[in-house]
């Protein structure tokens, strides 16, 4: 059962444009939330996290926005830069004991920014 | 800088065969872990260890174990690999706490003939 959803495959945005992510999660002891991204050949690199007690956090040009009653966060990048075109993955980490070191991912989104 | 290293990143085995990856992070991380990444699944947990000699299974930990003698390195082990153990298998570390990133290596990518 997939506890942290990423139903956008891929996602292609216009240089300069706002890009936006978008992560679905059903455990509500999900507590704390992250933003990976990938290139091709190297592994995954952190991006931006946020916890629950929070609603937004912003990093730069990337923002997390957190609703906690949807069950539900995006990433928003602006403006979008080629070099932004990697795989995009959300996780969860949930709250308590040796458990709480775990993350659940999500099943990445393709970036790809157009020239 | 963390640094996260993996022994192949590249690496074909025939079916049977006994296959270990290694992982080695230079950041003194209580916590390490081993993942597979699939197309259209994401990075699946297969198993963590949050201490020398401790070890947890995570979500797929079927057919994989794991050994974590030192602090700095933990292993994968496949004792006896079949083709649907072809994947991208990515090492990750970090501090205890569950407010903390993870640190990646660069991934082995498994073939299985």
């Amino acid at each position: 059962d997939q506890q942290v959803k990423q139903n956008s495959p891929s996602l292609s945005v216009q240089e300069g444009r706002i890009s936006i992510l978008n992560c679905d999660y059903t455990n509500s002891m999900f507590d704390y939330f992250l933003w990976y991204k990938k290139y091709p050949a190297e592994g995954p690199t952190f991006l931006i996290s946020i916890s629950s007690i929070k609603d937004k956090n912003e990093d730069g040009r990337f923002t997390v926005f957190l609703n906690k009653s949807a069950k539900h966060l995006s990433l928003h990048i602006v403006p979008s830069q080629p070099g932004d075109s990697a795989v995009y993955f959300c996780a969860a980490s949930a709250v308590g004991g040796q458990g709480a070191q775990k993350l659940v991912f999500g099943q990445g989104t393709r970036l790809t920014i157009n020239p | 800088d963390v640094k996260v290293t993996q022994s192949s990143r590249y690496l074909v085995k025939r079916t049977g065969e006994k296959v270990f990856l290694e992982c080695v992070q230079d950041m003194d991380h209580e916590n390490m872990f081993w993942y597979r990444q699939d197309p259209g699944l994401g990075l699946r947990l297969i198993y963590f260890s949050y201490d020398v000699k401790m070890k947890e299974k995570g979500d797929i930990p079927e057919g994989y174990s794991v050994s974590r003698e030192k602090k700095e390195r933990f292993s994968l082990i496949l004792e006896s690999a079949s083709t649907n153990q072809t994947s991208m298998y990515l090492c990750a570390s970090s501090p205890p706490g569950s407010r903390y990133e993870q640190y990646f290596g660069p991934g082995t990518r498994l073939t299985v003939t």
